[in-house]
């Protein structure tokens, strides 16, 4: 079956980095986005990584290993406004996209 | 910028009613797509459409139906709503393959069924 994992929660400090990983196992690749969700919004995009690597905007880097099915979220410099939900999402061989469960981040002060 | 609008930001129904949810984009997507949204739980897909009158089945489409009558317009339909369908509903779009084939949400209708 496909399955995309990442910690259900994690905490982290203003002004501090944190990294929200993600591992996947899906029929076929092509691509990984990562979204972010505050509470009772809409998902919103924030990044997409096709090939190896670091793609990197602004305070957010987003870094992809195909051959370990593993990508992890970077922030830099937290801001309270980060406090949310960041989904990972993996698009299959059918153009599908498979969706983590999401990982809730909670900055404190 | 996309904008994706959704008819209502909060509806409660009652159990064995019809229940229809609009959902419009103003960005010529050719994708559409409609998604529940459960606490611990991934998005999960109902239906989505690659054209006008086209429309294909997501992971858990028992108990809805949709319709895209226009390019813009793609509409959720549950025909008997019951409790078990009380839920987050996201509507989203997408250009095309790739990284265009990011899909830009809808503020979402969250669903009550009494």
């Amino acid at each position: 079956g496909q399955n995309i994992d990442q910690p259900t929660e994690m905490t982290a400090t203003e002004g501090a980095i944190v990294q929200i990983n993600c591992t996947y196992q899906t029929s076929g690749f092509n691509g990984l986005f990562w979204y972010q969700q505050h509470a009772g919004e809409a998902p919103t995009f924030l990044s997409y990584n096709v090939l190896d690597g670091l793609e990197e905007k602004g305070r957010f880097s987003s870094f992809l290993s195909r051959s370990k099915g593993y990508s992890y979220l970077l922030l830099k410099e937290l801001q309270m406004k980060d406090s949310a939900s960041y989904l990972c999402a993996v698009m299959d061989s059918n153009y599908q996209l498979i969706w983590g469960a999401g990982t809730k981040l909670i900055i404190k002060p | 910028d996309v904008k994706v609008t959704q008819s209502s930001r909060y509806l409660v129904k009652r159990t064995g009613e019809k229940v229809f949810l609009e959902c419009v984009q103003d960005m010529d997507h050719e994708n559409m797509f409609w998604y529940r949204q459960d606490p611990g739980l991934g998005l999960r897909l109902i239906y989505f459409s690659y054209d006008v009158k086209m429309k294909e089945k997501g992971d858990i489409p028992e108990g809805y139906s949709v319709s895209r009558e226009k390019k813009e317009r793609f509409s959720l339909i549950l025909e008997s709503a019951s409790t078990n369908q009380t839920s987050m509903y996201l509507c989203a779009s997408s250009l095309g393959q790739g990284e265009t084939d990011t899909q830009y949400f809808g503020p979402g209708t969250r669903l009550t069924v009494l």
